[in-house]
């Protein structure tokens, strides 16, 4: 089946630097991916999205890209703030369905 | 704007009990409903999802089901709880399959 993981569970920033997290899929069926931020207690909350007929996109502070030819999509944030420590999930579209990674764990260092 | 409520947030229930979890949303009709069960370290698992009322689909067998009385609700019940039934379920909802999911806060369920 259809699977969609990070490479890093946890990773550790300091505040004001960038921040890279990796995802990779199994199958190049899905078009269009999501990524989401959990912060404890609380659901995901959708941050941004890329269409298969796109490389990149950017929103505020975060940018998207998406490699097809090595099946790998990443989540870069600028200027990481402490605020955005959470765990943070990769999701492809497969058929109707969403399937999810397991999450990386961002902290945010002082 | 969309709104998605799930209660209780919390349940401790013991082994043998009943389950009903409730999800309604608001300011959409005819939403895709999604539920979910979070496992630490694991991706969100699907449990059900529905296109409208009345239609359910059932993606892994287990001692759960779903029903969707109402266009905005979808409930997640049980009759009789498992120790296996711990965990964090989230409901979502979709305006259409190709769509971004928006989450609940979810439920966190405790079987003693």
């Amino acid at each position: 089946g259809e699977s969609v993981g990070l490479h890093l569970p946890t990773l550790s920033v300091q505040e004001g630097d960038n921040s890279i997290i990796n995802c990779a899929y199994s199958n190049s069926a899905s078009d269009y991916f999501i990524w989401y931020k959990q912060e404890s207690g609380k659901g995901p909350q959708f941050i941004i999205d890329i269409r298969s007929n796109m490389d990149k996109r950017q929103g505020q502070r975060v940018t998207v890209l998406l490699n097809k030819t090595v099946k790998h999509l990443s989540l870069q944030i600028a200027a990481t703030q402490p605020g955005d420590s959470a765990v943070y999930f990769c999701a492809g579209l497969y058929g109707q369905n969403f399937v999810f990674g397991p999450g990386t764990r961002l902290s945010v260092l002082p | 704007s969309q709104t998605i409520h799930q209660w209780p947030a919390t349940l401790v229930q013991p082994v043998g009990s009943p389950l009903s979890l409730e999800c309604t949303v608001e300011g959409t009709s005819n939403p895709n409903l999604y539920w979910y069960r979070q496992a630490a370290g694991r991706g969100l698992q699907l449990l059900f999802y529905s296109v409208g009322i009345g239609q359910i689909s059932s993606e892994v067998p287990q001692n759960l089901s779903a029903s969707r009385p109402q266009d905005r609700q979808f409930i997640l019940s049980s009759k009789k709880l498992l120790l296996s039934d711990s965990g964090f379920y989230l409901c979502a909802w979709n305006r259409d399959s190709n769509q971004p999911l928006h989450f609940g806060d979810g439920s966190r369920l405790s079987i003693l």
